[in-house]
């Protein structure tokens, strides 16, 4: 596609159930990156993934979280056991690598935990 | 202290203002700076990259100023269509992610 893809666009789910965020990035984007952002906040950095190297886990508030990126393309954010404070949008971003070049954003999934 | 620091505002210019936004950064290694904009309920888009010489790009004007550790934005002749939130991001040297400021809200009125 033309720029970077996320499923679903909303999503409402119980406290305690777990979720899936997907992200597509732009083709040949070897950087992705997982946002969130609370209303009226920043972006708070989660996961950073470059290429075929570790991932920087650095910002993930905690065990609950965790994401994986299959075959260099596609991401999945996971929540586990979500809470109410899981509540935000989560924003994903490509670039072409490095953190070199414009970061492309995709809409967000909106998650609402109730 | 926060990584990227701005006035979070609000700020309400009339239709023609100039109007200024400054963002200040704690970690001196930095090496890359950006200036996205994020319209309400809408993913952030870039703006424009800030180079240490300063850079112009229209209406717009960015600098950079290392020893006192903030940048700047500068908006001439202000449009309605520049009512957004305008979000300072900073890429530390040592770190691989974009860290973002809280953003700074601008309305402008007609």
């Amino acid at each position: 596609g033309a720029g970077v893809s996320q499923s679903p666009s909303n999503k409402v789910t119980e406290k305690g159930k777990d979720v899936e965020l997907r992200c597509d990035p732009i083709s040949g984007h070897t950087a992705l990156y997982w946002y969130r952002q609370s209303l009226g906040q920043g972006l708070e950095f989660l996961i950073y993934f470059q290429g075929n190297s570790a991932p920087d886990k650095s910002g993930l508030p905690s065990d609950r979280f965790s994401a994986e990126r299959t075959g260099g393309s596609v991401s999945t954010l996971t929540i586990q056991r979500t809470q109410q404070e899981d509540s935000a949008v989560y924003l994903c971003a490509s670039s072409l690598g490095l953190g070199q070049g414009e970061a492309f954003f995709g809409q967000g999934t909106r998650l609402t935990v109730v | 202290r926060k990584e990227v620091e701005q006035d979070p505002g609000p700020f309400n210019v009339p239709e023609g203002a100039t109007v200024a936004f400054n963002c200040t950064y704690s970690n001196s290694a930095s090496q890359s700076f950006f200036w996205y904009r994020q319209d309400c309920r809408k993913e952030p888009k870039l703006l424009m990259s800030v180079y240490s010489s300063g850079n112009e790009d229209g209406r717009f004007t960015a600098q950079l100023n290392r020893a006192s550790q903030y940048i700047s934005l500068l908006i001439r002749d202000s449009k309605l269509s520049d009512s957004a939130t305008y979000l300072c991001v900073v890429k530390p040297g040592s770190a691989r992610q974009l860290t973002f400021g809280s953003g700074t809200q601008l309305t402008v009125l007609p």
